[in-house]
């Protein structure tokens, strides 16, 4: 596709339940990043790939959140024993490099709600 | 701690005037600046981009200001459109990582006919 991709749009789960958000980014783009946002604030970064490997997760609140990004591409934030206060859009975003001036490319965004 | 402060939290103008956004941060070392247009439901759209020798860049009916100095930026939004009804989040980046930046909590803006 043209953009950034993000599915599903809309998760519902209840606590302590397991959760994955996928990202799929622009073609070509070799760097992705997870952010989280919550009403009303900025997006919180999470987590950032370069290529493969995740080159800076120093933003994942805990060890429940992991993403991984096996093939370079696609990309899949999980979340083990959700809890209400994960409530929030997921954004993902994909940037040509990883430099100072390159642009991001964002998501729509998964807003997931822990009942 | 590197910080980005945003005000007004909110703003409700009439249609057809100007209004200006404001910025203040406390990131360093400063790498760039960017001002972001965020529709409700919808993913951060990126509207200008500043290094620290840049002043003003604009992007249509919207113009950056940048004061390195006393860490300031501004948004000034002309002749406004409903269309421009949105939150509006300033970006710093301090290091070479464009992604790892410090984000703004954002004005929201309505434009009202």
């Amino acid at each position: 596709g043209a953009g950034v991709s993000q599915t599903p749009s809309n998760k519902v789960t209840e606590k302590g339940k397991y959760v994955e958000l996928r990202c799929d980014p622009i073609s070509g783009h070799t760097a992705l990043y997870w952010y989280r946002q919550s009403l009303g604030q900025g997006p919180e970064f999470l987590i950032y790939f370069q290529g493969t490997g995740a080159a800076d997760d120093s933003g994942l609140p805990n060890d429940r959140f992991f993403a991984v990004r096996p093939e370079g591409s696609v990309s899949t934030l999980k979340i083990q024993r959700t809890e209400r206060g994960d409530s929030a859009v997921y954004l993902c975003a994909s940037s040509l490099s990883s430099g100072r001036t390159g642009e991001l490319f964002f998501g729509e965004g998964s807003r997931l709600t822990v009942l | 701690k590197n910080q980005v402060e945003q005000s007004p939290q909110s703003l409700i103008i009439l249609e057809g005037k100007n209004c200006t956004l404001q910025c203040n941060y406390t990131v360093s070392p400063f790498s760039n600046l960017r001002w972001y247009k965020q529709d409700t439901g919808r993913g951060p759209v990126s509207l200008t981009i500043m290094t620290f020798s840049e002043n003003t860049k604009s992007n249509g009916r919207y113009t950056a200001t940048l004061d390195a100095d006393t860490k300031q930026s501004s948004l000034h939004i002309t002749a406004s459109q409903l269309s421009d009804s949105a939150s509006y989040i300033c970006v710093v980046s301090a290091g070479t990582n464009a992604g790892k930046s410090t984000f703004g909590d954002g004005t929201t803006l309505t434009v009202k006919p």
